[in-house]
């Protein structure tokens, strides 16, 4: 599967979106961008994933650029519960391996 | 409710003394996995298991073991834990047609 880049760490302000970019430049073509997030030493929890459309869902939307090597996770409206390690996960679909990688610290800001 | 559970939640022991953590969900997911997550280095994937009886490693396998004998239990089984081995585990489980994984709470091991 291939890999990703991601921002170590980013802020935002409570109530505005907050845009997380993510790098895959050797994406291949049946592989899809994953999204899940990590709160604390909590268990990583599930938020959206795309192939090469734009995706939304009620927790955030996925923008996967046209050449698919970059894309970004958007959390419109920023609350303090989403302060959380974001990690994103390029893979084959449903594919048997996962690769975290270290993922961007997302700190919303009162 | 739904849920992957681990036990136990936290663990301290000794160098060389065989140790196993248990996971089971009650989603009859065929696919379950275990990761172990360190500081800088994010989380790794240890070993997976596509249904019973059938496992493979992961990034990070060495000196670890596992085992699918029932479908809703993955055990990681630690045979010598080594201090290299402290780190906080999470057990996962998915559908074979479902998108999402679904975590444990978590392991926190500390091997002295």
């Amino acid at each position: 599967d291939a890999k990703t880049t991601q921002p170590p760490s980013m802020d935002c302000a409570e109530g505005r979106a907050a845009n997380l970019p993510c790098n895959h430049s050797t994406i291949s073509g049946n592989e899809y961008v994953y999204w899940y997030r990590q709160i604390h030493s909590q268990g990583p929890q599930y938020i959206i994933h795309g192939l090469k459309n734009n995706e939304t869902n009620e927790m955030a939307s996925l923008i996967i650029t046209e050449d698919r090597k970059s894309s970004t996770l958007i959390l419109p409206h920023a609350t303090l519960r989403d302060t959380a390690v974001y990690y994103c996960i390029v893979r084959v679909r449903r594919g048997n391996q996962f690769y975290f990688g270290t993922g961007t610290s997302l700190t919303v800001i009162p | 409710e739904a849920q992957v559970t681990q036990n136990p939640r936290y663990l301290i022991t000794v160098t060389g003394k065989k140790l196993t953590v248990t996971c089971s969900q009650n989603m009859n997911h065929e696919y379950m996995s275990w990761y172990r997550q360190d500081p800088g280095l994010g989380l790794r994937q240890i070993y997976y298991s596509m249904n019973v009886e059938v496992t493979d490693k992961g990034d990070v396998p060495e000196g670890y073991k596992v085992s699918r004998k029932e479908k809703r239990n993955f055990p990681l089984i630690l045979e010598s834990p080594s201090p290299n081995q402290t780190s906080l585990y999470f057990c996962a489980s998915r559908g074979s047609v479902g998108e999402t994984q679904y975590f444990g709470p978590g392991t926190r091991l500390l091997v002295l």
